[in-house]
């Protein structure tokens, strides 16, 4: 099946670490990846990590991933008001159709 | 990374017409698909557009209401048809080469 479950909402303050996780249910995954949506914007792609890695850094993102436990977590170093915005983890499934399915997103609020 | 523009950015619709969105690529693309944000909501995918074929259609979607056209490798059209206030969204291209790239979207009012 396909189904990507996040946290909804997430608060932080300003140069603290956020850590946004998510959780995934198809083993065939090859890529996963985090973008960011901010009010009234398009889709932007931070990064994405290959199913045969377990970590991946990018300046101050951190994504790390549990194969086994098919779960994925973005970590954003001092994080900074800028980065306030919704963020979707999305996997990429191989069984079938080949396509994208998006988890439902998680608010992150960075207050100063 | 590949570029994509839609056409119209955004638009206010009445009830019962449709509305064509135009998807263009500055690169040519195998895979290209059309995704619904709803308001508040995630990205859904609405459908694969295949070239020179029949558009492939997730659960829930159907080819009268969202008939897709794409005649070549760079572009894609994607109708919202007899539009009720419920099809009011965020439509948006996407293509994928070596990772997935996403239009700037269509923002949709149906009143």
């Amino acid at each position: 099946g396909e189904d990507v479950e996040q946290s909804l909402f997430l608060s932080v303050r300003e140069g603290d670490s956020s850590v946004i996780n998510c959780t995934y249910t198809d083993s065939s995954s090859t890529y996963l990846y985090w973008y960011k949506q901010e009010p009234g914007a398009g889709l932007q792609l931070l990064t994405y990590i290959f199913s045969n890695m377990d970590m991946k850094q990018d300046q101050r993102l951190t994504v790390l991933l549990n194969k086994k436990d098919k779960h994925l977590s973005l970590r954003i170093a001092d994080t900074q008001t800028g980065d306030s915005a919704i963020y979707f983890c999305a996997e990429w499934v191989n069984t079938g159709f080949q396509k994208l399915v998006f988890g439902t997103g998680t608010r992150l609020l960075v207050s100063p | 990374s590949a570029v994509i523009s839609q056409k119209p950015s955004r638009d206010i619709c009445q009830r019962g017409t449709s509305l064509t969105i135009q998807c263009q690529v500055d690169s040519q693309v195998t895979m290209m698909f059309w995704y619904r944000q709803q308001p508040g909501q995630s990205l859904t995918l609405i459908a694969t557009a295949n070239q020179g074929s029949e558009a492939t259609y997730e659960s829930g979607f159907v080819i009268d209401k969202f008939p897709i056209s794409r005649p070549n490798l760079t572009f894609s059209t994607l109708t919202v048809s007899n539009m009720s206030p419920e099809d009011s969204s965020i439509y948006l291209c996407s293509v994928k080469e070596e990772t997935q790239y996403f239009g700037p979207g269509t923002r949709l009012l149906v009143l």
